[in-house]
């Protein structure tokens, strides 16, 4: 069973760091692009980053772009962002997700997602 | 980047009955890179369809998916009470490509 477990969201202040953690289970990891979303309160779906199997390849919104990194460690079987200069309007519950098809690397949908963990950013 | 405009934003409907909801693009899209999710409130997103008409794994065949270039559709063929939910289209072309449209609530 196909299972991810985000963590590390809390409070933190404006222009603060933070970084969460995805842990991955029942598939194997080094195979599947990995991505994160975000939902703001009561707001829809925000792609936030992707990154390849091998984590060679990442790929980020323009909201995010240059404030956060995302990683990986195959090892592991965990995912990672690193949030810098967080900002009020990056408050969002942060989900990951699976890409689906190994092969297509981030050109797949989502087929499984974590329950989020929720980042707020206030003063 | 593609925008993606789901309509209507609310549909209210009762059990039975079918729901059609609707997305466009801003610009012709490869169907190969159309998804559609559901979710609850409290909870993740759920694959529903990719490909713009493949439902996903478990997804049962009262969903449908159908469109190409810029206009896309799901269907619920006879509304469940477990389907009102958000229904959120999605286009996943090469990164950063991509965007998810507004959402769709489904209500009783």
């Amino acid at each position: 069973e196909v299972q991810l477990l985000e963590s590390g969201g809390g409070l933190v202040q404006p222009g603060g760091s933070l970084r969460l953690s995805c842990a991955a289970s029942g598939f194997t990891f080094a195979s599947y692009a990995m991505t994160w979303v975000r939902q703001a309160p009561g707001k829809g779906l925000e792609w936030v980053s992707g990154i390849s199997g091998s984590g060679g390849s990442t790929y980020y919104a323009d909201s995010v772009k240059g404030r956060f990194t995302i990683s990986r460690d195959n090892s592991k079987n965990t995912l990672y962002l690193q949030m810098n200069s967080l900002r009020t309007e990056d408050t969002a519950v942060y989900y990951c997700a699976k890409h689906q098809i190994p092969a297509a690397g981030t050109i797949s949908a989502f087929d499984y997602w974590g329950q989020g963990t929720l980042v707020t950013v206030s003063s | 980047e593609i925008v993606l405009t789901q309509s209507p934003g609310t549909l209210s409907l009762s059990p039975g009955e079918r729901a059609t909801l609707s997305c466009r693009a801003s610009q012709s899209v490869s169907s190969s890179y159309l998804a559609w999710y559901q979710q609850k409130p409290g909870q993740a997103p759920r694959l529903l369809i990719y490909g713009a008409s493949s439902r996903a794994t478990g997804i049962p065949d009262r969903f449908s998916g159908s469109g190409s270039g810029t206009d896309f559709t799901l269907t619920i063929s006879r509304l469940e009470p477990e389907d009102f939910a958000v229904y959120y289209c999605q286009h996943y072309g090469l990164s950063p490509q991509i965007t998810f449209g507004g959402g769709t609530k489904v209500e009783i």
